[in-house]
């Protein structure tokens, strides 16, 4: 079942600029994850941040948290040719007795120099 | 180096030809799981494990089976391959399931 839902698919910028993905949910979760893919590679966790956050920040990256809206953004400061990949947001719906994670679809993000 | 390892990285096999990847963790997690990534429908949780002993089934269980005997190792056992099961299998593991995941480095599996 695919709880989370990236928004845009896809997105390509200049290198320097921000970028934004958005990710929408639709249960009641404990936190959200977003991870990094590089190309057919495993993903890497970036940052979780709790239900009861709005904000937080790790690097040049920053994640809001909007529970009553069900949704989440990532955005990607001053970006780099490295931070070119796909990016997911993973969901742990409260689901009793259940401990998983559940992943959107993914935006694929290119950084042209 | 903390690190969860997968073999084989690629596979191809015929189906019918049972076959088993493997997964191994060094950090002491608890929690293991097994997905696999398709194109148009991203990665989707096939069985997980909380602790030794202890599996489930996740989203797509069917044509799969694991174990997890010891604490490190969670491998995923295709007891009759078939070609819809041709697909990108990650596994990964984590203090306990909703905690960061360490994914491994995938296995690219195809079944002809």
């Amino acid at each position: 079942s695919q709880q989370g839902e990236e928004d845009p698919q896809a997105l390509s910028i200049q290198e320097g600029e921000n970028a934004t993905m958005n990710c929408s949910y639709k249960t009641s979760i404990n936190n959200l994850q977003w991870y990094r893919q590089n190309s057919g590679r495993g993903l890497v966790h970036l940052i979780l941040i709790r239900s009861n956050e709005r904000e937080k920040h790790s690097g040049r990256l920053r994640v809001t948290l909007d529970t009553s809206k069900k949704s989440s953004s990532l955005l990607i400061t001053a970006s780099r040719a490295a931070d070119t990949a796909s990016y997911f947001c993973a969901t742990d719906p409260v689901i009793q007795g259940a401990q998983k994670l559940v992943f959107g679809q993914g935006t694929r993000l290119t950084i042209n120099p | 180096e903390a690190q969860v390892t997968q073999n084989p990285r690629y596979l191809i096999t015929v189906t019918g030809k049972k076959l088993t990847v493997t997964c191994s963790q060094n950090m002491n997690h608890e929690y293991m799981s097994w997905y696999r990534q398709d194109p148009g429908l991203g990665l989707r949780q096939i069985y997980y494990s909380m602790n030794v002993e202890v599996t489930d089934k996740g989203d797509v269980p069917e044509g799969y089976k694991v174990s997890r005997k010891e604490k490190r190792n969670f491998p995923l056992i295709l007891e009759s391959p078939s070609p819809n099961q041709t697909s990108l299998y990650f596994c990964a593991s984590s203090w306990t399931g909703l905690s960061g995941y360490t994914f491994g480095s995938g296995t690219r599996l195809t079944v002809v």
